[in-house]
């Protein structure tokens, strides 16, 4: 069985530092990565993914993943944390033949003036 | 495109009472979900359904009912309510790509309380 570990449970950055958010996944094939934004009171909003193809995937507000297959990692980086990207994100797993997501159980991201 | 909406976007209810939770996607998407997701619990599945008249249950499926009689809509039914279903929940929708599905659309959420 697949699942998503996040380290960290929350994760306080100063604004303009890097932000890293871990994620690792434990599947016997490459899955589908996903990350996900989550602000106050709001639905999940896809940052960004990797299916096939390029390891380095950039998503939306400057965000970020390599996929390492020899890790099994998928950490999200930006390089310069604005206030607007305080929120909590999610990592999250797909795998083969029709098998259901997995997701992490969250990191949340506070960003300090 | 509304993509998928949920509704009530909140609902009180009595311990006992019963109700239903709908979710609706206009993406002909196979997969949707539900989710409910509680503080310091991240989102944990409640059941889900790879096409119509196809359902499995998820990590937390107890309590809960569901059922997809078509591609479009996949409501959720709360059939006894308890105090520890009060949480906050989420409906998604994907498509397959390939042998794996591609990302999910997640609906606006149901806050849900029971008193």
């Amino acid at each position: 069985a697949q699942s998503v570990t996040q380290l960290g449970s929350h994760v306080s950055v100063s604004e303009g530092a890097l932000v890293l958010l871990r994620c690792n996944y434990s599947s016997s094939v490459p899955p589908y990565l996903f990350w996900y934004v989550q602000y106050p009171n709001q639905g999940l909003q896809l940052l960004l993914k990797y299916t096939t193809g390029a390891t380095l995937v950039k998503g939306i507000n400057g965000f970020e993943a390599e996929f390492k297959k020899s890790e099994t990692s998928f950490h999200l980086t930006k390089p310069s944390a604005h206030m607007s990207d305080a929120a909590e994100y999610f990592c999250a797993v797909s795998g083969y033949n029709f098998n259901k997501f997995y997701f992490g159980s969250g990191t949340k991201l506070n960003v300090k003036p | 495109n509304a993509g998928v909406t949920q509704t009530p976007k909140f609902q009180v209810l009595k311990t006992g009472q019963s109700m239903t939770l709908q979710c609706a996607q206009d993406m002909n998407h196979e997969y949707m979900s539900w989710y409910r997701q509680d503080p310091g619990m991240g989102l944990r599945l409640i059941h889900y359904s790879v096409g119509a008249g196809i359902t499995d249950q998820g990590e937390v499926p107890n309590g809960y009912n569901v059922s997809r009689s078509t591609t479009e809509d996949f409501p959720l039914r709360l059939l006894s309510a308890a105090p520890s279903q009060t949480s906050v929940y989420f409906c998604a929708s994907s498509s397959l790509q390939g042998n794996s599905y591609n990302e999910q659309f997640f609906g606006p959420g149901t806050r849900l309380t029971v008193l």
